[in-house]
């Protein structure tokens, strides 16, 4: 079975532009997940989605980040305008169901903001 | 959901158990304690989950105390692709969020 595939792996932009980041789950996973890790810290979850409906973007800031998930499978999460402080690795993770013990996490995408 | 304290780092001699605790006092009756691991430049990864018993599977063992406020995961043969970051989480069986803190940095040492 596939993992959660993630791209791009590494990305380089200055402050004030914007940035894509796509995802795209493990087959038949109704339940997405976007995480934001800076440097020596746990993940962080940002929003969670159940199929193509948002569950929890409680901690999404809203007025730079957004995240789609169309038709119900792959997802983008952008910024717009980036700052210093976005710098941080961002995580997919898939489940079958939400609340399910065992997350599947993608490998992320490492974001640096200059 | 409740918070865990966990060591910021330890070091284990590859061969030997690697016990790695995790204090959890404030646990509520129905929360579990959850255990992944983030290898360098990975995703985290589950390893195991348990209520009140004591939990094995292949990747691990999970010890939780009586009074449930503490509990220790082993890698009984630490080997060197075990280095990683282990993460102690509590919540609700199926609850919503992950709250990871910042871990436990394992180093296992030739």
């Amino acid at each position: 079975e596939a993992g959660v595939a993630q791209s791009p792996r590494y990305k380089i932009i200055e402050k004030r532009q914007s940035v894509a980041f796509w995802c795209n789950p493990i087959s038949g996973h109704a339940t997405l997940y976007w995480y934001q890790q800076i440097l020596g810290q746990g993940p962080k979850l940002l929003i969670q989605f159940q199929n193509n409906g948002v569950v929890d973007d409680s901690q999404l800031p809203k007025d730079r980040f957004s995240a789609e998930r169309l038709k119900g499978v792959d997802s983008t999460l952008k910024i717009q305008p980036a700052k210093l402080e976005d710098s941080a690795v961002y995580l997919c993770a898939s489940t079958r169901l939400a609340g399910l013990y065992e997350q599947y996490f993608g490998p992320g995408t490492r974001l640096t903001v200059t | 959901d409740a918070k865990t304290t966990q060591p910021p780092s330890m070091d284990c001699a590859e061969g030997r158990a690697a016990n790695l605790p995790c204090n959890h006092s404030t646990i509520s009756g129905n929360e579990y304690v959850y255990w992944y691991r983030q290898i360098h430049s990975q995703g985290p990864q589950y390893i195991i989950h348990g209520l009140k018993n004591n939990e094995t599977n292949e990747m691990a063992s999970l010890i939780i105390t009586e009074d449930r406020k503490s509990s220790t995961l082993i890698l009984p043969h630490a080997t060197l692709r075990d280095t990683a970051v282990y993460y102690c989480i509590v919540r609700r069986e199926y609850g919503n969020k992950l709250v990871f803190g910042a871990g436990t940095i394992l180093r296992v040492k030739s």
